[in-house]
């Protein structure tokens, strides 16, 4: 069964300031991954994923991840966050052809203007 | 742009209560989904279906049950409400004509169960 750890419950940054969120999956096989985020009051949206290709993936508002495969980590991260990045930020990840995901327990971000 | 709308955004019940939780999405996705999150447990899957009348329990089956009649439509419910379900349910539904499988999620549904 595929497993994912969030390493940090909670985030707390100042606007400017460099993010990195952890994410290491357990699976030994091949895996599409992504980060979801949920703004307050909010539904769920896709940030970036990744199935194929450069590990190095770009999202949306800035945000990238890069999959290393050596260390089963997909960590996000964003040289310089503003106050509307405030958010839970969820990892994710499945097998290709499965439908099912598996997410992480999350991460919520606080960014203090 | 892919649309998952859920019934209601709050709902407050009694404990014994039959409650049904409605999800409609507009993309004629293949596979919908029920999960339920809550505070530093991130997102737990109740139920999925992968086509019409098909249905396969998640992690957490226990206490809920599910129907899909129509490609549509994919309905949770709590044949008896008890306070342990008070939670934000989660719809979602992906194709199965890509295979990363991105998950397109509704709104959401805060239940509180008395």
């Amino acid at each position: 069964a595929q497993s994912v750890s969030q390493h940090n419950h909670h985030v707390i940054l100042s606007e400017a300031a460099s993010l990195e969120l952890g994410c290491n999956y357990s699976y030994g096989g091949t895996v599409n991954l992504f980060w979801y985020v949920q703004y307050p009051g909010q539904h769920l949206q896709l940030l970036l994923k990744y199935f194929s290709g450069d590990p190095l993936v770009k999202g949306i508002k800035g945000f990238e991840a890069e999959f290393i495969k050596s260390k089963f980590s997909f960590n996000l991260r964003k040289p310089s966050v503003q106050w509307s990045d405030t958010a839970e930020y969820f990892c994710a990840v499945n097998a290709p052809g499965y439908s099912t995901l598996t997410f992480g327990k999350g991460t919520m971000l606080l960014v203090s203007p | 742009d892919v649309k998952v709308t859920q019934s209601s955004r709050y709902l407050v019940k009694r404990t014994g209560e039959k409650v049904f939780l409605e999800c409609v999405q507009d993309m004629d996705h293949e596979n919908m989904f029920w999960y339920r999150q809550d505070p530093g447990l991130g997102l737990r899957l109740i139920y999925f279906s992968y086509d019409v009348k098909m249905k396969e329990k998640g992690d957490i089956p226990e206490g809920y049950s599910v129907s899909r009649e129509k490609k549509e439509r994919f309905s949770l419910i709590l044949e008896s409400a008890s306070t342990n379900q008070t939670s934000m349910y989660l719809c979602a539904s992906s194709s199965k004509r890509i295979n990363y499988n991105e998950q397109f999620f509704g709104p959401g549904t805060r239940l509180t169960v008395l």
